[in-house]
Formats: structure tokens, sequence, C-alpha cells
């Protein structure tokens, strides 16, 4: 069965470093999204992208973060200078279709602790 | 605003007992309803969903989930819980009208079952 794969499964960062979580959502999928969950906390929406475009963002999803679909397969999260508190599980989901009834299909997560 | 509550943040049970997980939600309409499970190291796997009709919904592993519109709550069951049911477990809301279809998440319940 197709899975969304992340890439690594954790990160370890400096306080103001850039960091890059990678993620290859299900191929033919066209709904991706970007989830984070800090400890013993809410999975809380980030970002979610289509037709090469943000399509939602919430308000955590701030200036420091970006989202990029650089080529066929890949979709990026990039932290440009990490905070403390950035750090947190990432998951990364895609979904095939447009409809709000379409599964959407998580990743593993990415562990990102910031130093 | 769309939110999730699940008031058990985490259960024990025996192995062969029943089971079942607490899911509130708010809303203004009839929701998009979803249960994940996430065993250690996976990534968030679908359970179930309720979109419409029959408000008794079956799923993967034995689970079912039931939508009460009265009490804005969908919760989780299963008759006899095996021991590779230990995870944690995450109720979400999505947004109808909403091609984006985030998830509003819970805070998750975590399962213990004891031999």
């Amino acid at each position: 069965e197709p899975e969304v794969t992340q890439t690594p499964s954790h990160q370890v960062t400096q306080m103001g470093q850039e960091v890059i979580l990678r993620c290859v959502p299900i191929s033919n999928h066209l709904y991706f999204y970007w989830y984070r969950q800090i400890l013993g906390q809410k999975v809380e929406f980030l970002v979610s992208f289509y037709n090469n475009e943000i399509s939602e963002k919430s308000e955590i999803f701030d200036d420091q973060f970006s989202v990029e679909r650089p080529d066929g397969s890949n979709f990026t999260l990039k932290i440009r200078s990490t905070k403390l508190e950035d750090s947190a599980m990432y998951f990364c989901a895609s979904k095939a279709g447009t409809s709000g009834t379409d599964t959407q299909y998580f990743g593993p997560g990415t562990r990102l602790t910031v130093l | 605003a769309q939110s999730v509550t699940q008031p058990d943040i985490h259960i024990t049970v025996s192995e062969g007992a029943s089971l079942e997980l607490r899911c509130n939600y708010s809303y203004g309409a009839t929701p998009y309803l979803f249960w994940y499970v996430q065993s250690p190291g996976q990534g968030l796997q679908l359970l179930l969903k309720y979109f419409s009709g029959d408000t008794l919904v079956q799923g993967i592993k034995g689970f079912e989930a039931e939508f009460k519109r009265s009490q804005s709550s969908f919760n989780l069951r299963k008759p006899s819980v095996h021991w590779s049911d230990a995870a944690e477990y995450f109720c979400a809301v999505g947004a109808r009208g909403n091609t984006g279809n985030q998830f509003y998440f819970g805070t998750g319940t975590s399962l213990t079952v004891i031999p």
C-alpha cells in the first residue's frame, strides 16, 4: 500500500539555524499538508498546498516557515531560524482529491529538537 | 470555531475487555469526523470516518464509532481489545465546504493494554 514517507525521523538543531523537513507524498495525490504536535499538545494544522501554491495556512505558519514542492515527488517544510518553541513532531499528509471527504494520509513524522 | 476534545488522556484496559474512547467536537454544522491511530514510530493511520448517512460506522481492526449529533460526540468503540491495539488514538474534525479541509485534532488518548 502506498504511504507517505518523511525524512529525517529525528532532527536536532541549534536555535537560529535553518532546517528543512522532507516529505514524499503518495504519488498522484493533489493536496499536501504539514501539521505539528508539540509534546503533550494537540496536532495542529500548519499549511495546505495545492496546485503549487499555499491553499491555507494557520497563524502558526508565519514568515519563518515556507513550503516547497521542488520536484514531482518531494514536499518540504523549511524553518528559517529555529526557535526553542519549534521543537515538536512534524507530520506531513497528502490526499488524493479536492473533496473534503477524501482521506488524508499521514507520514510517520519528523521529531525536531531545537537546542 | 472548530475544536475537538478527547477527555481521556490515558486509558488502561485488560486484553479482551471492551473499549470506548470519547471524542466531543464543536462545529457549526455536521462535520466530517475521523479517528486515527498512531503506533510508536508510525504515522497516523485512518481507522474510520463519518460524513453522512448511517451514524454507526465500521472501521478497520474491528473498531466502530457512533456519531451522536445531540451530544456532539463521535466515540470510538471496540468490543474486545487486543494487545496490539496499544497506541495513541486521535479524533479529528474536518471542515465542510472547504476543499483544503484542514483537520482539527484532539490531544489524543493513549491506550495501554494489560494481559
